[in-house]
């Protein structure tokens, strides 16, 4: 398994600023994936990052808006650019054991845009 | 892309077995079953994954039917920390960056004491 450490884990935010999330695995993983999820509603992925490559967004999350970096194999960072109301979510974390499939995911980073 | 569909909302007795059924009629032949759940105030865990064969492990059981359109998570005997959200996901064999991970809407499960 992995252990997964997000920061910070909760914050509260101007309309109009970025705020950047980090993500710690205690391992070396090649695929991270980011995931918002919203008041009362499922995740949804917004992007995978391979470390060493462009991240691959998903339909209706675009890179200048969710910028993200992933430096080495066991941190990747998440910045949420010219915030709203509307990005107030959670936004997850998320590693996957590539032999088992298995996913771990972060506690999360619970946002809120005034 | 294969969808699931789920109850939305499950309520079970304390000790007693819970079966929460996933419908996925579009599935394909390279798509693995993932179940997870989501306890309050935290991501989701793993519970268990297969592919054709019924599966077992310490937390649940997951039988998958013989046309995999759909399949059944089985928790034995539910307790109170079983209160939680569970997800039926499909998740394509093979490692590439383009693979999608799609959470559906899940199953939120309460247990009565």
């Amino acid at each position: 398994s992995a252990v997964i450490s997000q920061k910070p884990s909760r914050d509260i935010c101007q309309r109009g600023t970025s705020l950047t999330i980090q993500c710690q695995v205690d391992s070396q993983v090649t695929m991270m994936f980011w995931y918002r999820q919203q008041p009362g509603q499922s995740l949804t992925l917004i992007a995978t990052a391979n470390q060493g490559s462009e991240a691959t967004y998903e339909s209706g999350f675009v890179i200048d808006k969710f910028p993200i970096s992933r430096p080495n194999l066991t941190f990747s960072t998440l910045t949420v650019s010219n915030m709203s109301p509307e990005d107030s979510s959670i936004y997850l974390c998320s590693v996957e054991n590539p032999s088992s499939y298995e996913q771990y995911f972060g506690p999360g980073t619970r946002l809120t845009v005034t | 892309d294969a969808k699931t569909t789920q109850p939305n909302s499950m309520e079970s007795n304390e000790e007693e077995p819970v079966h929460l059924p996933c419908n996925h009629s579009t599935i394909s032949g390279t798509d693995y079953i993932h179940w997870y759940r989501q306890l309050p105030s935290q991501g989701p865990e793993y519970v268990i994954h297969g592919l054709t064969s019924n599966v077992n492990n310490r937390m649940a059981s997951l039988a998958i039917a013989e046309d995999r359109k759909s399949s059944t998570l089985i928790l034995h005997r539910a307790t109170l920390r079983d209160a939680a959200v569970y997800y039926c996901i499909l998740r394509k064999y093979g490692y590439s960056s383009a693979s999608k991970i799609i959470f559906g809407s899940g199953t939120r499960l309460s247990i009565r004491p």
